[in-house]
């Protein structure tokens, strides 16, 4: 069974500050994505990680992925307020979209 | 932007009685995805369908549950006879292809709040 771990769960950090959110999955798989969540909202996709490697960026977030870690990283660079919501790391292990498999997300709090 | 709808919002229901959830994934999409979110945990997948069957269901989906694509436009979830333990938020999903070698993503509506007493 695929197993997705995310950490940390909670994290609160200051404005300005840097810090990575790990995500490590436990099958093989080359396809991985993040989302965010703000409360009582849905989810919103962020990125979309497809081969070992991979980085994207938009705006201060920044996500990799190294598939053969099964490992992906998504890193905050100058925490903004803005930021605040829960980011999820979802896996797909069949390699089209059947299902996702998500992390049990991070919780990001950034304080002013 | 197009995107994914559902509707009601909000379903408060009594245990045993049954309920729809109501789906429209974006126009050209192909696959479509039910997934629950239990208050303040993870986002579970529920069941995948395309081309009017079910491709994919998980051990939470049982006899209870059913999904259907009655018109061009809808996609619903129907709980038979809802228990405490469904209170969840359900979102439905929709891609467009799932070529694993486009950027696709599922595109999630913006959830049903059930609440099962």
């Amino acid at each position: 069974e695929l197993k997705v771990e995310q950490n940390p769960l909670f994290l609160s950090m200051q404005e300005g500050k840097n810090y990575t959110i790990y995500c490590n999955y436990s099958t093989t798989s080359d396809r991985l994505y993040w989302y965010r969540q703000d409360p009582g909202k849905s989810l919103e996709s962020l990125f979309v990680l497809l081969s070992n490697g991979a980085v994207k960026q938009e705006g201060r977030l920044m996500a990799s992925l190294d598939t053969k870690a099964r490992l992906s990283t998504l890193h905050i660079t100058a925490a903004v307020h803005d930021l605040s919501a829960t980011y999820f790391c979802a896996v797909d292990i069949q390699g089209g979209s059947e299902k996702l498999v998500f992390g049990k997300g991070t919780k990001l709090t950034v304080n002013p | 932007e197009p995107e994914v709808t559902q509707t009601p919002s909000h379903q408060v229901t009594q245990m045993g009685q049954e309920v729809i959830l109501r789906c429209v994934p974006i126009s050209n999409h192909l696959y479509f995805y039910w997934y629950r979110q239990i208050l303040g945990q993870k986002v579970e997948f529920l069941v995948s369908f395309y081309n009017n069957e079910i491709s994919e269901k998980s051990e939470i989906f049982d006899d209870q549950f059913s999904v259907e694509r009655p018109d061009g436009s809808n996609f619903t979830l129907k709980i038979r006879s809802t228990k405490l333990e469904d209170s969840a938020m359900y979102f439905c999903a929709s891609i467009r292809d799932r070529n694993p070698t486009y950027q696709e993503t599922q595109y999630f509506g913006p959830g049903t709040r059930l609440l099962v007493l």
